[in-house]
């Protein structure tokens, strides 16, 4: 199947700061992309959907002003948590759509672990 | 509002042995994909099996097979000759055709018993 990286597989930071995630589709193009957040022995949760030159769709309750999200190419979206907080120690995983060959499908990255100290 | 149902939190096999895992879901679509994915404790997403609506032949890859029934809107995964690597958290999703974006189920627990 489609590989798509995730970078960094982990990060800690303090309280206050700003933590960028990457998400690359390495052999396909990916016009849209997701990101989910997945808390521990629970399932994920679609955060928004990042479309290739425009702005993020958001899902309820999703502070788009937190959550920044940027799909400048057709391989590459980032996540930006900004003024993180304890409460947004998480697992984030970002997953591209893939409409190559005529099928739907997703790939997920490997996801990043994010604790805020 | 879609909804995907996996009623059996936990469910354990027997290597070698077959084992189904349930899915359910609801909507009012008619073009929708249905898919399996696997996510060991590496906690990376790797997909199993994928059905389109519109297909009435049941999916199959290798010793995964899905018993797709649009009517009653089930999608059970069954396992054939479990292996102990088989272990892992098992989610159902449904994505609508248009959006693209994946509605998860809660997940099954599967353990693998030597």
């Amino acid at each position: 199947g489609a590989v798509v990286s995730q970078h960094p597989s982990w990060v800690i930071c303090k309280s206050g700061t700003s933590v960028k995630i990457e998400c690359r589709s390495l052999d396909f193009q990916a016009t849209t992309m997701f990101w989910y957040r997945q808390f521990p022995k629970q399932s994920l949760m679609l955060m928004a959907t990042s479309n290739e030159g425009s702005k993020a769709t958001y899902e309820q309750g999703v502070e788009k002003d937190k959550f920044l999200i940027n799909h400048a190419s057709l391989t590459l979206s980032t996540l930006t948590v900004t003024s993180a907080h304890p409460e947004d120690s998480s697992f984030y995983i970002c997953s591209a759509r893939d409409l190559s060959g005529g099928e739907e499908t997703q790939y997920f990255g490997p996801g990043t672990r994010l604790l805020v100290l | 509002a879609q909804t995907v149902t996996q009623s059996q939190p936990e469910m354990s096999v027997q290597e070698a042995e077959t084992v189904t895992l349930s899915c359910t879901y609801d909507t009012s679509e008619s073009d929708y994909y249905l898919f399996w994915y696997k996510q060991p404790p590496s906690r990376q997403m790797i997909l199993v099996i994928r059905q389109e609506a519109y297909k009435q032949q049941n999916a199959t890859e290798n010793r995964f097979s899905v018993n797709f029934q649009k009517a009653a809107k089930s999608f059970s995964l069954k396992i054939s000759d479990s292996q102990l690597g088989d272990a892992a958290m098992y989610f159902c999703a449904y994505m609508r055709g248009s959006q693209g974006n994946l509605i998860f189920g809660k997940g099954t627990k599967l353990s693998v018993k030597p």
